[in-house]
């Protein structure tokens, strides 16, 4: 069954912790992408990476890490520096550019 | 400054009312339009595709429309079922592929 994978579905982060969202694809996608989305707001942009072993910083990375070492995962992982983590995660992934991005089904991180 | 701004902001509506979504935008060299309809606590599920002004596309229900400064989409005669949000974003000349996504328009559809 191809798409894109989140896992895992709600999460919960202590202070001063750091923890790691997972995005798998099957979709032989080049492009991933990690957004964050807030009620009431727009979907902004954390990290892209359009190839294996190279990403970028969006809108809002500070406070966050990203690797891109298997074409299939991109997690992203959400440090102890970012101050408000709580919200929506979002990963998509395209196969080429001016193309429509497709989405997994996001992760709900919370504060403890 | 590249924008995307969508109104109304949320939409009720009795079934069997049509109506229009709107989403205007301020951005350089328009690479695409896309909508998507977003269930709660769900990622947002593609819908429609726009390049150029005077393209339109349709699904269902569900009619898409571009001009050079907004989209419009159009519901006929909506279901309950249509009750999601949807959301608008562009690609533009130099972004390298990335999007700029609107707020979205919450719409609910009463039986």
């Amino acid at each position: 069954d191809g798409g894109i994978t989140q896992s895992p579905k709600y999460l919960f982060r202590k202070e001063g912790q750091n923890v790691t969202l997972s995005c798998e694809q099957n979709l032989n996608h080049d492009a991933m992408y990690w957004y964050r989305q807030d009620p009431g707001q727009g979907l902004r942009l954390i990290y892209y990476s359009q190839i294996v072993n190279d990403f970028q910083k969006g809108d809002i990375a500070e406070g966050y890490s990203v690797s891109r070492e298997k074409k299939e995962s991109f997690p992203l992982t959400v440090t102890s520096a970012q101050k408000n983590p709580t919200a929506f995660y979002l990963c998509a992934t395209t196969d080429r550019v001016n193309q429509p991005q497709h989405f997994g089904d996001g992760t709900r991180l919370s504060i403890l | 400054e590249d924008q995307v701004t969508q109104s109304p902001e949320a939409l009720r509506l009795q079934e069997g009312e049509s109506s229009s979504l709107n989403c205007s935008y301020t951005v350089s060299g328009l690479r695409g339009l896309f909508w998507y309809r977003q269930d709660p606590g769900k990622g947002p599920e593609f819908l429609f595709t726009l390049y150029s002004a005077g393209e339109e596309k349709e699904k269902e229900r569900l009619k898409a429309t571009l001009t050079k400064k907004e989209s419009f989409l159009h519901i006929t005669a909506p279901k309950p079922e249509d009750s999601a949000t949807y959301l608008c974003a562009l690609g533009y000349g130099g972004s390298q592929g990335n999007l700029i996504f609107g707020k979205g328009t919450k719409l609910s559809v009463k039986p």
